[in-house]
């Protein structure tokens, strides 16, 4: 079985400079969670989609982040413009009712640098 | 707002030492507690999770505790290797909001050989 899949897993932008990152999670899960990791902390969840739906938005600073989930599957994470504080590891997660709460399974990040 | 502190922050031991990560958090209404552990340049994968209801879990050579009425639990690895240092990041699902994890701030092992 695939697992969650990144793209890209580095990306060095200059700051005031829009930005994108890709997850694709696994086959079947219909959660999706977006999640920042900034370093010597742990992950911090920025948005989780059930399906479509955005179901927990809180922590998304929506004046410049955005993300969608069209159909369900792939998730886009976008930051325009990205600054200074942004550089971090955006990690995304997915997981499946069926599965207990908690149970998520993490690709492996895209590492972000704005200079 | 629950809140998750992992010490120590960084830990270095020999190898074939046995050691105990810890890791507290505020609010004591939890569904479970997990411990992953990173890699660099990798995700997380969960290494052992424990219901609210259970005192412990173990795995191998990893034993997690849990005490959810003085908000506390640790990680112990018996006979640590090199292939062990990794970051170890303590998680907790809230029991308000089942779809979230709220991590700690991670302790990283070094194991020399």
């Amino acid at each position: 079985e695939a697992g969650v899949v990144q793209s890209p897993r580095y990306k060095i932008i200059e700051k005031k400079q829009p930005v994108a990152f890709w997850c694709n999670p696994i086959s079947g899960h219909n959660t999706l969670y977006w999640y920042r990791q900034n370093l010597g902390q742990g992950p911090e969840l920025l948005i989780r989609y059930e399906n479509e739906e955005a179901v927990d938005d809180s922590q998304l600073p929506k004046d410049r982040f955005s993300a969608e989930r069209l159909k369900g599957v792939d998730s886009t994470l976008k930051i325009q413009p990205a600054e200074l504080g942004d550089s971090a590891v955006y990690l995304c997660a997915s997981s499946s009712p069926g599965q207990g709460y908690g149970t998520q399974y993490f690709g492996p990040g895209t590492r972000l640098l704005v200079l | 707002k629950q809140e998750v502190t992992q010490i120590p922050a960084a830990l270095s031991v020999p190898e074939g030492e046995n050691l105990v990560l810890n890791c507290s958090f505020t609010d004591s209404a939890i569904y479970n507690l997990q411990w992953f552990r990173q890699d660099p340049g990798k995700g997380l994968t969960s290494l052992l999770l424990i219901q609210s209801s259970q005192r412990e879990q173990t795995s191998g050579r990893l034993n997690a505790s849990l005490d959810k009425s003085s908000g506390r639990s640790t990680l112990y690895i018996a006979a640590s290797q090199p292939g062990d240092s990794a970051t170890y990041l303590c998680a907790v699902t809230p029991s308000g909001n089942t779809g979230k994890l709220i991590f700690g701030q991670g302790t990283t092992l070094q194991v020399k050989p």
